[in-house]
């Protein structure tokens, strides 16, 4: 079994401020994780992906995520929050050969001139 | 390749009407997703295909619910007498079934409203 819970589902921070948005994931095999983003009236976009390689990943627009198995965390951040990352995120995780992919609920970050 | 599409972007119906959604995913991916989303939750996996095989389906899939992908290509999803708990956005998805990378793409969803 799988799922993911995000800590938080709402963030504020003003522009360039630094970013976090909390995940905690439970899976049973060793997991593939992933941050997608939705903006309003968007559909989901891939921000980045940890498949069992590096623990600290880079993804797109400056964000970052750091997969820490011992907290079961893959926490998103990025250094300087900008405009335009008001959004949607959502932390997901697939177990290696597994077919689903499980959403948490949802982050909807806020960001203050 | 223009990504994932899914027809008709909006539907309206009436309580009890049946409507069908289509899904054309990446031609070159073998796995083909179909998820719902509600207000202010996250999606919620419904059913998968690998190729035209469906392998997994998730037990809140009532049996109003029907899916097809008959030629391992586009896909249709089917609700049977509509209520108005079935008010969602429903998102498809493709992959290419790479073992360990399961990323997936999203089409622009189709937004069902049930009155």
């Amino acid at each position: 079994a799988q799922s993911v819970t995000q800590l938080d589902s709402h963030v504020s921070v003003s522009e360039g401020t630094p970013v976090l948005l909390r995940c905690n994931y439970s899976s049973s095999y060793s997991p593939s994780l992933f941050w997608y983003v939705q903006h309003p009236n968007k559909g989901l976009q891939l921000l980045l992906k940890y498949t069992s390689a590096a623990t600290l990943v880079k993804g797109i627009n400056g964000f970052e995520a750091e997969f820490k198995k011992s907290e079961t965390s893959f926490h998103l951040t990025k250094p300087s929050a900008h405009m335009s990352d008001a959004a949607e995120y959502f932390c997901v995780v697939s177990d290696i050969n597994a077919g689903k992919s499980t959403f948490g609920d949802g982050t909807t970050l806020t960001v203050k001139p | 390749d223009t990504g994932v599409s899914q027809d008709p972007r909006h539907k309206i119906t009436k309580r009890g009407q049946n409507v069908t959604f289509r899904c054309d995913p990446i031609s070159e991916h073998n796995r083909l997703y179909w998820y719902r989303q509600t207000l202010g939750q996250g999606p919620e996996f419904l059913t998968y295909f690998q190729n035209e095989a469906q392998l997994e389906k998730s037990r809140l899939l009532s049996d109003r619910f029907s899916a097809e992908r008959p030629k391992g290509s586009f896909s249709t999803l089917e609700i049977q007498r509509t209520e108005q708990g079935d008010s969602a956005m429903y998102l498809c998805a493709s992959s290419p079934g790479v073992s360990g990378a399961n990323v997936l793409t999203f089409g622009a969803g189709s937004r069902l409203t049930v009155l």
